[in-house]
């Protein structure tokens, strides 16, 4: 069974904060996924990789970064977070033009 | 790039009864359109795609039909049980740029028994 784990389940952080967002995957996909999903806007993508230290930017990557030093591991930094940010979100991993398995979501809330 | 419609936006159902959600999106170039349920307090799980070189696919009592001439695919749920009550996320394969794929806004079913 493919795992796609997240960090954290929930995170209350302050405005201003730097935000470390973590996934792992154990099933050697060389995709890997960050989602925003809020309600009636369905899930938008923030940043993706295909590959080791490779990034693309998604639809809203404003605010955002990532990194991705190892196959298995692609981490969301929000730089200096913002109660706009506050919502849920998602990693996911894929092998190539296939499913996309999600881990279980971060809770985000910048008060 | 692409764009993805989903249409409706909530669905409300009798048990037993067939529920359909359609997409339209706007990049003809697209060729990969999945489907995924998200329960409740769950993550998003994949249950039918479909590749641009077959217009219909099955699996049980799911259907996930495909019009590439009026780029738009649907998905259709029979005979309709309360566990299928969930949010339903469309998407499409935006080719430009690998594997990347553009979500529906969703669609809520509930499934009234």
């Amino acid at each position: 069974d493919v795992k796609v784990t997240q960090s954290s389940r929930y995170l209350v952080k302050r405005t201003g904060e730097k935000v470390f967002l973590e996934c792992v995957q154990d099933m050697d996909h060389e995709n890997m996924f960050w989602y925003r999903q809020d309600p009636g806007l369905g899930l938008r993508l923030i940043y993706f990789s295909y590959d080791v230290k490779m990034k693309e930017k998604g639809d809203i990557p404003e605010g955002y970064s990532v990194s991705r030093e190892k196959k298995e591991r692609f981490s969301l930094i929000l730089e200096s977070a913002s109660t706009n940010q506050t919502s849920m979100y998602l990693c996911a991993s894929s092998f190539g033009v296939a499913e996309q398995y999600f881990g279980p979501g971060t809770r985000l809330t910048v008060t | 790039g692409e764009n993805v419609e989903q249409h409706p936006s909530t669905l409300s159902v009798q048990e037993g009864d067939s529920a359909v959600i359609k997409c339209t999106y706007s990049d003809s170039a697209s060729n990969y359109f999945p489907w995924y349920k998200q329960e409740l307090g769950k993550r998003p799980q994949l249950i039918i795609d479909i590749r641009s070189n077959v217009g219909e696919k099955k699996d049980q009592r799911i259907a996930v039909t495909l019009n590439k001439t009026a780029k738009h695919f649907s998905l259709h749920i029979t005979e309709t049980q309360p566990e299928d009550s969930a949010v339903y996320f469309c998407a499409a394969r935006e080719v430009e740029y690998g594997n990347k794929l553009v979500f529906g806004a969703g669609t809520i079913l509930r499934v009234k028994s």
